[in-house]
């Protein structure tokens, strides 16, 4: 059973400031997912990666998969990104979207 | 932006009763999940669906609960005998494709709190 593990669990950071947010798995996969939850409890998905890196605005998302550590990076940080991230594993390629979640990281930004 | 939505956003019942959480997935979607989070924990995978079958269920989806594509625009889940501990917010989620390798992200609904008193 894979094991997905986030640091930290929460973060406060100034309005412009770089966050960095860490997922670490303990069994290899086939894709890993980002997703942002709002304050009401909906859930977006901002990435799925299965190698390297993906861009999109402010958030950046790597991954490497002999360490089975991603990072989910958010520039130029602002209150709207205020929220819980996620990441979620998927273990194998005839797995589905059976996903393994972790626990989140609570991020608020101040301005 | 095409969405997918369920309904109720709340829904309140009491131990015994049965329920039923339904979910309109995005149209052209042919992959669809739900997923499950009871209060201050981490979200947890319910059951997988395509072509009207199911294609993977957790240890979590035991005989009292059942998913449903009752015509070409709903999916439904259904909790026969509701229990305390069912009390969650459940997701529905929908996509193109499950493969990796196509990059097909996942479309969550908003969810339904179900509280079980």
């Amino acid at each position: 059973k894979n094991e997905v593990e986030q640091s930290p669990q929460n973060l406060t950071a100034q309005e412009g400031e770089f966050i960095t947010i860490n997922c670490s798995y303990s069994v290899g996969i086939s894709a890993l997912h980002w997703l942002q939850q709002h304050p009401g409890g909906g859930i977006v998905s901002l990435f799925m990666l299965s190698s390297g890196k993906k861009k999109h605005g402010r958030l950046i998302a790597t991954i490497n998969i002999q360490e089975k550590h991603s990072s989910l990076h958010i520039t130029a940080s602002h209150p709207r990104d205020s929220a819980v991230y996620i990441c979620a594993v998927r273990s194998g390629w005839a797995a589905g979207n059976k996903l393994t979640f972790g626990g989140g990281t609570r991020v608020l930004v101040k301005p | 932006e095409p969405e997918v939505t369920q309904t109720p956003s709340h829904q309140v019942t009491q131990m015994g009763q049965e329920v039923i959480l339904r979910c309109v997935p995005i149209s052209n979607h042919l992959y669809f999940y739900w997923y499950r989070q009871i209060l201050g924990q981490k979200v947890e995978f319910l059951v997988s669906f395509y072509n009207n079958e199911i294609s993977e269920k957790s240890e979590i989806f035991d005989d009292q609960f059942s998913v449903e594509r009752p015509d070409g625009s709903n999916f439904t889940l259904k909790i026969r005998s509701t229990k305390l501990e069912d009390s969650a917010m459940y997701f529905c989620a929908s996509s193109e494709s499950d493969s990796p390798n196509v990059g097909s992200p996942l479309h969550f609904g908003n969810g339904t709190r179900l509280t079980v008193t």
